[in-house]
């Protein structure tokens, strides 16, 4: 079946600090890759996306590309913040076009001054 | 804009009890979904609906019953409280295709003691 892998958190970095989180996938036919942040107590928001093969999804200063041939979709930003200090998931969106998400695991980021 | 709005924020519930979330959305959404959020687990997908009238399975559905009744409430039902079901719940709303985003309330934070 579809699935999600992300690196283990937490990430704990300084400010202005290069971030990398790694994210691969498991997935039938050719799915939509996703980023999602959530801020403390607050719910899932989208960060950024990409819908085909070598797409690159930006957003905030963030970016992701989609890589078929590893079957990767790594987060990176090139300057953390303290407020980019949340948790982020990878997540999938299969062909069944239901919209239903798979997520991976989460991983915390902690960015300190 | 209110986007998807749950209540209550927290509960505390006893073995056995019931209860209901409440979700609404007024995006005018038809596809609305239930995942619960476990640490380290990422999310799950409970119960999903691409309409009113019609709902089906997730990934975990067991100890959970979802209705909907209109477009914009997706009320999810908890019968017979377990411990195993303490978990922060999400309710999101989409247009449902395999490429749009997922909009998220804030969540409900359940403990079954």
């Amino acid at each position: 079946g579809n699935s999600v892998t992300q690196m283990e958190g937490p990430v704990t970095l300084s400010e202005e600090a290069f971030l990398t989180i790694n994210c691969t996938y498991t997935a039938t036919g050719y799915p939509s890759l996703f980023w999602y942040v959530q801020y403390p107590g607050e719910g899932l928001q989208l960060l950024l996306k990409a819908t085909k093969a070598d797409d690159k999804g930006s957003n905030k200063g963030f970016e992701a590309t989609y890589r078929k041939e590893t079957t990767s979709f790594h987060l990176e930003k090139g300057s953390v913040q303290v407020s980019d200090s949340a948790v982020y998931f990878c997540a999938l969106s299969d062909s069944s076009n239901t919209g239903k998400l798979i997520f991976g695991q989460g991983t915390t980021l902690q960015v300190k001054p | 804009n209110a986007g998807v709005t749950q209540t209550p924020k927290f509960r505390i519930l006893k073995i056995g009890q019931s209860m209901t979330l409440q979700c609404a959305q007024d995006m005018n959404h038809n596809y609305m979904y239930w995942y619960r959020q476990d640490p380290g687990m990422g999310l799950k997908l409970i119960y999903y609906s691409v309409g009113a009238g019609i709902t089906d399975k997730g990934e975990v559905p067991n100890g959970y019953n979802v209705s909907r009744s209109t477009t914009e409430d997706f009320p999810l039902r908890l019968e017979l409280a377990a411990p195993s079901q303490t978990s922060v719940y999400f309710c999101a709303s989409s247009q449902g295709t395999q490429n749009t985003e997922a909009f998220f309330g804030q969540g409900t934070r359940l403990t079954v003691v």
